[in-house]
């Protein structure tokens, strides 16, 4: 059975400090991980990985993927509250219509 | 471009009641998604569709049917709504083939009493 499995669950930090998220995954035909930020509305796009070992980088955002051991991360570094929000990673599959989503890791950042 | 517009953005209804999600986009977009979600679950899949015409349940699909008349329109409709159904409900749309990420409506709160 496929599943993607994200860690921890909730995080609360202090403005400044750096965050790790962690995402693996068991899936069929793996094409590509997603990585999505979700406040208080629709979750929005981050980083799409495909390859291992090719960091992408947004500001103090940054991921990257590892296809032989199924995992990604995704580093917050200084964090802001504004970096408060659930962060969503997703697979997508070859063959596949729809990603298929992890239940997610909730990050606060507290002053 | 409007992108991925909900309809509405809240609602209340009684068990037993029936009512309809409306979803947009304006994207041209092929592919279109319903997912629901709840605390601690992640999104998971009720329905999607691949095309005008074409349509398929997903993970959670009992209790929500779909249909896909136009490739801009994607509504749910719930036939007699019960609290198990208390949930935000997300449309998402994209395109097909690799590199395409997915594109979410704002989300509707519904709430069954």
């Amino acid at each position: 059975e496929d599943k993607v499995v994200q860690s921890p669950l909730s995080l609360v930090v202090h403005e400044g400090d750096t965050v790790t998220l962690n995402c693996s995954y068991e899936v069929t035909n793996f094409r590509s991980l997603l990585w999505y930020k979700q406040e208080k509305k629709a979750p929005t796009f981050l980083f799409m990985l495909t390859s291992s070992g090719i960091e992408k980088k947004s500001g103090r955002l940054s991921s990257i993927l590892d296809k032989k051991e199924l995992f990604s991360i995704l580093n917050i570094t200084a964090t802001q509250t504004g970096d408060s929000a659930i962060y969503l990673c997703a697979v997508d599959q070859t063959g596949a219509n729809n990603l298929f989503f992890g239940t997610g890791t909730r990050l606060t950042v507290i002053p | 471009n409007a992108g991925v517009t909900q309809t509405p953005k809240f609602q209340v209804l009684k068990t037993g009641q029936s009512m309809t999600l409306q979803c947009a986009q304006d994207m041209n977009h092929e592919y279109m998604s319903w997912y629901r979600q709840d605390p601690g679950m992640g999104l998971r899949l009720i329905h999607y569709s691949v095309g005008a015409g074409i349509t398929d349940q997903g993970e959670v699909p009992n209790g929500y049917n779909v249909s896909r008349s136009t490739t801009e329109d994607f509504p749910l409709r719930l036939l007699s709504a019960a609290p198990s159904q208390t949930s935000v409900y997300f449309c998402a749309s994209r395109r097909p083939g690799p590199g395409e990420t997915q594109y979410f409506g704002p989300g509707t709160r519904l709430l069954v009493l």
